[in-house]
């Protein structure tokens, strides 16, 4: 079990340039969520697949963000147009996804964004 | 709308002594609680967890209570040790599984 692992660590883009974010949830974990944290504030929740299947969608992320998981295993965050309030700690998680039992969140290290 | 909420910002303990941290929660719906750690520039790390089933669990040195009636958990950590410096944050779920939401976090500084 090696965890759950994010690349980039850190990403320094222009305004307008697209970023891809990658993450590799724990193995046999079927579940997979993007959150993102500003500073000061707890993470906030982006997306979730449930295998391939995206699930839900929160309201913060517009039509720039896009997800997706394609085979169910590692996952990619595009976001397009970067305006400078995309900066921030972006955040992915994992779960094995039980239906019926309480489901723990592991997190990977995440990926520092500054839009300059 | 935030549902969970820390009020302490920050909270400063001797090494050895206990530390506790508060968070409260508006959301009926919740059934699932969780603390993680985080220190900088690092994910959050999973701490402990409960269910709403429960009122009391321990792991360790971390000890979460629950109170239903109150919407109100708490993290004990006894003893506090240096290593426990980080920032603390509270989340919850509603039917035990799905997206988390977070408390804004507590800065927890053990001294010597």
């Amino acid at each position: 079990d090696t965890g759950v692992s994010q690349d980039p660590r850190h990403k320094i883009t222009k305004r307008g340039q697209n970023v891809t974010f990658r993450c590799d949830p724990i193995s046999e974990h079927n579940r997979l969520y993007w959150y993102r944290q500003t500073l000061g504030q707890g993470p906030e929740f982006l997306t979730y697949f449930q295998n391939e299947a995206q699930l839900e969608k929160s309201r913060l992320l517009s039509d720039r963000f896009s997800a997706e998981r394609p085979k169910g295993s590692f996952s990619t965050l595009e976001i397009q147009r970067t305006e400078q309030g995309d900066s921030a700690m972006y955040l992915c998680a994992s779960s094995l996804g039980r239906q019926g039992w309480t489901d723990t969140q592991y997190f990977g290290p995440g990926t520092r964004l500054t839009v300059l | 709308d935030q549902q969970v909420k820390q009020n302490s910002p920050s909270l400063s303990v001797q090494e050895g002594r206990i530390s506790i941290l508060n968070c409260d929660y508006t959301n009926s719906m919740f059934d699932y609680f969780l603390w993680y750690k985080k220190y900088p520039a690092e994910g959050p790390t999973f701490l402990i967890s409960i269910s709403s089933i429960k009122d009391k669990n321990e792991d360790g040195r971390f000890t979460v209570f629950l109170n239903k009636s109150a919407k109100h958990l708490s993290l004990h950590i006894v003893p506090s040790q240096p290593g426990d410096s980080a920032v603390y944050f509270c989340a919850a779920s509603v039917n035990s599984w799905g997206k988390l939401q977070f408390g804004a976090g507590t800065q927890v500084v053990v001294t010597p």
